[in-house]
């Protein structure tokens, strides 16, 4: 059964940074694609970005509004995946949800989520 | 505004056959498969669809079609737990990102 547990989040001041922590289990970490997609208060699905798996060159890319100011990363010895949040913006205010799937065409599981509150 | 296009809201009785749809461009939905999402009060979304197949754990009352840029979630007997809201996502490859709908909630009279 795949597990996918974020940690990391909080509350933080603007500008400041923070980096997210994705512990993936229950799959071959490195064969797949891990995003991070996230939830304002209220609002609908974003996605935020992604990284491909190691057949794909482990790639990323990212959201319009995050690009430049987070990177996402991967340890598959670890199977963890990152984002790192830099800059932060009180529109960064969400919840932050880890995603896998081999295609980036659809994500086939979801973490729990961790909820980022960027405040001063 | 999101890439894709869905209701704001879908209502059914219990039993009633209700059909989501998400609309998109043959820049994303025409070429690429597309998810659908679950997401129950304030919980984290769950897979019930990609493409045409079921997740492990679905009910078979899902089921999910495309027709040229139009992707459709089928809830065929629908039932109390299904109300929520849903979401479709996929590839786009002019934008070179995972775009997503705005969601439709589904209510169950």
């Amino acid at each position: 059964e795949v597990h996918l547990v974020e940690s990391g989040g909080g509350l933080v001041q603007p500008g400041r940074s923070l980096r997210l922590s994705c512990t993936a289990s229950g799959f071959i970490f490195g064969d797949n694609a891990m995003s991070w997609v996230r939830q304002a208060p209220g609002k609908g699905l974003e996605s935020v970005g992604f990284i491909r798996g190691k057949a794909y060159g482990g790639t990323t890319g990212y959201a319009a509004s995050v690009k430049g100011r987070f990177t996402i990363s991967r340890d598959d010895s670890k199977s963890i995946a990152y984002l790192q949040m830099n800059s932060l913006k009180t529109e960064d205010t969400a919840v932050y949800y880890c995603t896998s799937g081999y295609y980036l065409d659809y994500f086939e599981d979801w973490g729990q989520g961790t909820l980022v509150t960027v405040s001063s | 505004q999101s890439a894709l296009t869905q209701e704001a809201s879908v209502s059914g009785t219990v039993g009633q056959k209700v059909t989501l749809s998400c609309t998109g461009n043959s820049n994303n939905i025409g070429t690429y498969t597309v998810g659908w999402y679950q997401q129950i009060s304030h919980d984290a979304p769950k897979t019930v669809m990609f493409g045409n197949s079921l997740p492990s754990g679905i009910p078979d009352r899902f089921s999910g079609s495309k027709s040229g840029t139009t992707a459709s979630l089928t809830i065929s007997g629908l039932q109390p737990e299904d109300e929520a809201d849903y979401y479709c996502s996929t590839w786009d490859f002019s934008l070179s990102a995972q775009v997503f709908g705005g969601g439709t909630k589904v209510t169950v009279l």
